[in-house]
């Protein structure tokens, strides 16, 4: 059964860091583009990044660039999303999700999802 | 990177039709077609409903169906059921090789 589980959200002070997991199992995550998607408190969903099947690509949303970082360890089948300097408006339900087509550089969206990390930025 | 702009909610009654729309720009919905959209009930993961425009994913009811003229898309549920009522949300690719998901709208089964 394909399932992802992500961890490591908690409540962080502004300006702080914060490291995600998502730990991915009866597939193999490499073969997949990979997702962060977030929902923010009585807010809609908003896409945070993707990296690509092959790690060769990683983009953002201009909202997190410069500050986010996704990446994977292939050993582990698991994928991460590094989020330094972390703002209030970063509070939200953090998903990581994977995408449709495997081995497929762009996103025709995603099927398979997990249950969501909450991170809490607040002094 | 602006999220594509949905009717804040639709509704209709059990058996009726609902469509809601996705409005964006040359620079996403108008620019391919990796155009896709999510059912999301509150405290559930979103799931897939529709990929590149108008296909379903193997075990989504063919009552939904999408298509796209120009910038804006459109998702159809047929024969509305209690179930369906819920978050959706429209999803792009941009040529600034980002993604971006609508503001959302909410279905409401009458």
């Amino acid at each position: 059964q394909e399932q992802l589980v992500e961890s490591g959200g908690g409540v962080v002070q502004p300006g702080r860091s914060l490291r995600l997991s998502c730990a991915a199992s009866g597939f193999t995550l490499s073969n997949y583009g990979m997702h962060w998607v977030r929902q923010a408190p009585g807010k809609g969903l908003e896409w945070v990044a993707f990296i690509w099947y092959d790690a060769s690509n990683r983009f953002y949303a201009d909202s997190v660039k410069g500050r986010f970082t996704i990446s994977r360890d292939e050993s582990k089948n698991t994928l991460y999303l590094q989020m330094n300097s972390l703002r209030a408006e970063d509070t939200a339900l953090y998903y990581c999700a994977r995408d449709l087509v495997e081995g497929f550089p762009y996103s025709y969206g995603m099927d398979v999802w997990g249950q969501g990390t909450t991170v809490t930025v607040s002094s | 990177q602006s999220a594509l702009t949905q009717p804040a909610s639709v509704s209709g009654s059990p058996g009726q039709s609902s469509t809601i729309s996705c409005t964006g720009t040359s620079s996403d919905v108008g620019a391919s077609n990796y155009v896709s959209w999510f059912q999301h009930h509150p405290g559930k993961a979103p799931k897939l409903v529709i990929f590149d425009v108008s296909y379903r994913p193997s075990g989504v009811s063919d009552r939904f169906s999408g298509s796209k003229s120009g910038n804006t898309a459109s998702l159809t549920i047929s024969g509305l059921q209690a179930d369906d009522e819920a978050d959706y949300y429209c999803y792009s690719y941009t040529d600034s090789n980002s993604y971006v998901f609508g503001t959302g709208t909410k279905v409401t089964v009458l």
